[in-house]
């Protein structure tokens, strides 16, 4: 079982539909992360969860909305996204929010159509 | 955000070959991290370093952090089919929760 743990690997969505992502860590770590990943542009952090509270949100679009029930389990609910959403999601994982080693998930390829 | 400019951004290189790459910023950082990211999957750390001047080897791989604080290397010896992939960089500061700082990464191609 690997450390931190994304469903589903790929989607496909409309943009009207809603659809959620899903990441699991089994590691023990007190904050969870999203980071969006786009062709030739740098790891974009979306949002930042210490303890299951939000301590970070990096502007992202309100069509994005984190959810983090417990300190192991972490999602994205996706509605009304646009082409320009389509990109590799990746979840990660840190023993704390200062923590200096992330460890990722293998990432939900979304496109968007 | 912090910038952190990576290069080359992609490389073509024989097996057997060395290869290197290194990451510059304006900003300093505490801590310099690697990671690689394999097609179609997400990045795993390769090497952490923690202070300045500091020198690091994980197998083939070496890593500096550079005295300035503000770049770092990473070097892979003897390249094999298995390197391929995109090699980041990322640099870390202890200011605020948005603490880790992320390269636009270096493609690597390794040709057999």
């Amino acid at each position: 079982e690997t450390g931190v743990t994304q469903t589903p690997r790929h989607l496909v969505m409309g943009m009207t539909n809603k659809k959620s992502l899903k990441c699991e860590q089994h590691l023990g770590h007190n904050a969870m992360y999203w980071y969006k990943q786009s062709a030739k542009k740098p790891l974009e952090l979306m949002f930042v969860y210490s303890l299951e509270e939000r301590v970070e949100n990096n502007s992202v679009p309100s069509r994005f909305s984190p959810e983090c029930p417990n300190s192991s389990h972490l999602f994205l609910h996706l509605h009304t996204l646009q082409p320009e959403d389509s990109a590799l999601y990746l979840c990660a994982s840190s023993q704390d929010p200062g923590a200096k080693e992330a460890f990722f998930g293998q990432g939900t390829r979304l496109t968007v159509v | 955000g912090q910038q952190l400019n990576q290069s080359p951004q992609s490389m073509f290189i024989q097996e057997g070959e060395d290869v290197s790459m290194n990451c510059t910023s304006s900003s300093i950082f505490n801590t310099w991290l690697w990671y690689k990211q394999d097609p179609g999957e997400g990045p795993v750390l390769l090497i952490a370093l923690y202070k300045a001047g500091e020198l690091t080897s994980n197998g083939r791989l070496t890593a500096q952090f550079g005295i300035t604080r503000k770049d770092s290397f990473l070097n892979i010896s003897a390249s094999i089919p298995s390197d391929v992939g995109i090699y980041f960089c990322a640099g870390y500061t202890q200011t605020g929760a948005n603490n880790l700082f992320f390269g636009t990464g270096t493609r690597l191609t390794v040709i057999p």
